[in-house]
């Protein structure tokens, strides 16, 4: 049963437009989000987190919105630009009691077309 | 500031064979995790170490898997015997806990073929 779900395997958006992938989640016990993008031969390196206190995160380029009533975070990518091209995980820390080992999504794939 | 180390970075066994990777987290970071990760899958928690103590060993595959952090630093997971299933990348992370963050940091992995 997958706690984390990343529904689109593959995006192929325009550079310089909107990226937005989306993640829906079906454990309410989660209240963090991170969002980790991953090049091929390297590991997943930190991009953008959101508290369940919040529903917006913005850094840069990048913004994650939370709507926790729908289980639904998104994260914006404005402009997109060809370095972006990368795979995306959606992930949620655990169950608490110091045990926060992360649950990912499996991935979005994204292509940034020049 | 050093990233997390991982060797070997590619291994082929055969199957029933076993294999060892190695793990240096980041300076001064107390938690390390062991992740798996399959082709087209998202990285999946094997075993989570506070310092040299397991805290979440919950879906790791006892019979056959293996870890220990003997000094609270390097970590070595272990196969023995493997099988087909276990061709994945073998991620290692670190993090500096009571940060409130839960952010990880991954090291580059260890690409295992089972044939």
């Amino acid at each position: 049963d997958q706690q984390v779900k990343q529904n689109s395997p593959s995006l192929s958006v325009q550079e310089g437009r909107i990226s937005i992938l989306n993640c829906d989640y079906t454990n309410s016990m989660f209240d963090y989000f991170l969002w980790y993008k991953k090049y091929p031969a390297e590991g997943p390196t930190f991009l953008i987190s959101i508290s369940s206190i919040k529903d917006k995160n913005e850094d840069g380029r990048f913004t994650v919105f939370l709507n926790k009533s729908a289980k639904h975070l998104s994260l914006h990518i404005v402009p997109s630009q060809p370095g972006d091209s990368a795979v995306y995980f959606c992930a949620a820390p655990g169950s608490g009691g110091g045990a926060d080992g992360l649950t990912f999504g499996k991935g979005t794939h994204l292509i940034i077309q020049p | 500031e050093a990233g997390v180390a991982q060797s070997p970075r590619y291994k082929i066994i055969e199957k029933r064979q076993s294999v060892a990777f190695w793990c240096n987290p980041i300076s001064g970071h107390a938690t390390l995790y062991w992740y798996q990760q399959i082709l087209g899958q998202g990285p999946k928690l094997l075993i989570q170490f506070q310092n040299n103590g397991v805290v979440d060993d919950s879906q790791l595959p006892k019979d056959r898997f293996s870890a220990e952090r003997l000094k609270g630093v390097d970590s070595t997971l272990k196969i023995q015997p493997a099988k087909l299933e276990d061709s994945a990348v073998y991620l290692c992370a670190s993090s500096l806990p009571g940060q409130g963050t839960y952010e990880q940091y991954f090291g580059p992995g260890t690409r295992l073929t089972v044939t």
